[in-house]
């Protein structure tokens, strides 16, 4: 069974950084692409950005308004992606998920709040 | 960016009537090899949202027989033949042809 299980969130303060995990399990991971998406009231599902296999070298996609304070790597020997988040505003708060390439598989996601 | 609009934002249906709602997106979804990167998705009151059509029509296992997707270019349909209570969420489509991979803003639907 495919599964995958975020975890790293909570509350952080604006400014600071966060790195949320997915830690995946049932599948290839090796061979799969990933994503991050976050959830929002305000802003319904937003697609953060994606990291290819290897054999597509683990390049990397962001959404404009993310790219250079979202960095999304990951690790295939652990079977985990990761999604590094700096300079954390309040805008940033939303449940993030992470999904299977194709997104026909997601987490139960994480709730991030960004607050002082 | 393709920006993805959906239809209505909120759909109140009797349980076993059907249901349809609509996605556009402001450009043509038709890649180069000839796919619509065009897919649906379904979130349950508290759940992640599930894949229930990639590539405009083609339903995931598990998915009932009731949904169905249609549609070409820019225009897309979603329609529930009968709806089930457990049908009641949000219904979101995505585009994936392109990124930023984008979502429309999704449809409610509530059992009247």
């Amino acid at each position: 069974e495919v599964q995958l299980v975020e975890s790293g969130g909570g509350l952080v303060q604006p400014g600071k950084s966060l790195k949320l995990s997915c830690a995946a399990s049932g599948f290839t991971f090796s061979g799969s692409a990933l994503h991050w998406v976050r959830q929002t009231p305000g802003k319904g599902l937003e697609w953060l950005g994606h990291i290819r296999n290897k054999a597509n070298n683990h390049t990397t996609g962001y959404l404009a308004s993310v790219k250079g304070r979202f960095t999304i790597s990951r690790d295939d020997s652990e079977r985990k992606a990761f999604l590094q988040m700096d300079r954390l505003k309040a805008e940033d708060t939303a449940i993030y998920y992470c999904t299977l390439g194709w997104f026909d598989h997601w987490g139960q996601g994480i709730l991030v709040t960004v607050s002082s | 960016d393709v920006v993805m609009t959906q239809s209505p934002l909120s759909l109140p249906v009797t349980l076993g009537q059907p249901a349809s709602f609509s996605c556009r997106s402001s450009q043509s979804l038709v890649y180069s090899d000839g796919n619509t990167h065009l897919n649906w998705f379904q979130q349950r009151p508290g759940q992640s949202p599930r894949r229930l059509i990639y590539k405009v029509s083609n339903r995931d296992s598990g998915v009932p027989d009731r949904f169905s997707g249609s549609g070409s270019g820019t225009d897309f349909t979603l329609k529930i033949s009968r709806v089930e209570a457990e049908d009641v969420g949000v219904y979101y489509c995505m585009q994936g042809l392109q990124t930023p991979l984008t979502f429309g803003g999704g449809t409610r639907v509530e059992i009247k």
